[in-house]
């Protein structure tokens, strides 16, 4: 299993309040991803980092930003949580991007905003 | 731009056979297959290239029509442990034909196998 933690597991948060999740890694892979997954769409791209520092939009990235300041983790920040961000959570590795890598997913998020 | 999955949702006995479809509006540089099981994370299966490479588990098949557009995952005599929700993650074409990175997925294809 590629060496991939989240944190918290799960976490239960009011309307209005900030809220920073956590994805870690030991594979020293460069492309680390957020999506988030909802009953009926599947997963969808959040944001993504090719390197610490560089870090670019995905199809639903409003209402939430990134940071990656070493490249064993990315963080995402819910600035002002809302009650569609209920969802679970899942951060993604790969080696490469160019050449199709294969992306492996942590165990996941479960947020919950009140 | 969300590829499609059929049928969205299957059934089968043991020893069954099950074939789950991912079908894009775009062109694809590669199409990456997916299984979750219920509260856990989506684990790889397989990835197909155009031009025909492939990798992935060595009891899984799929088939990766470039000109459909298509992309087809084959699951033999199915066994208890294949149940859960597969995925088609879909890496559209850029024009100098290359990779675009980021996968699309598909909204899921629900597969249970009884006994």
């Amino acid at each position: 299993d590629a060496g991939i933690t989240q944190s918290p597991r799960h976490k239960v948060t009011e309307t209005g309040t900030p809220v920073t999740l956590r994805c870690h890694q030991t594979e020293n892979h460069r492309y680390m991803y957020w999506y988030r997954q909802d009953p009926g769409h599947g997963l969808r791209l959040i944001h993504y980092s090719y390197g610490v520092k560089d870090t670019d939009k995905g199809e639903v990235s409003d209402g939430y930003s990134v940071s990656r300041s070493k490249t064993e983790d990315f963080l995402l920040t819910l600035e002002s949580a809302t009650s569609s961000q209920t969802s679970v959570y899942f951060c993604a590795i790969s080696e490469g991007r160019e050449i199709a890598d294969t992306q492996y997913f942590g165990p996941g998020t479960r947020l919950t905003v009140l | 731009q969300q590829p499609v999955q059929s049928p969205q949702a299957v059934i089968l006995r043991e020893g069954e056979d099950a074939v789950i479809n991912c079908s894009s509006s775009k062109a694809l540089y590669s199409v990456h297959w997916y299984r979750q099981k219920h509260g856990e994370a989506p684990v790889f299966l397989m990835i197909l290239l155009k031009g025909g490479e492939q990798k992935g588990h060595e009891k899984i098949s799929a088939s990766f029509n470039e000109k459909k557009q298509q992309s087809s995952l084959y699951l033999t005599a199915s066994q208890l442990s294949y149940s859960g929700t597969y995925f088609c993650g879909t890496d559209p074409l850029r024009g100098y034909g290359g990779s675009q990175g980021n996968l699309i997925f598909g909204k899921g294809t629900k597969l249970s196998v009884k006994p």
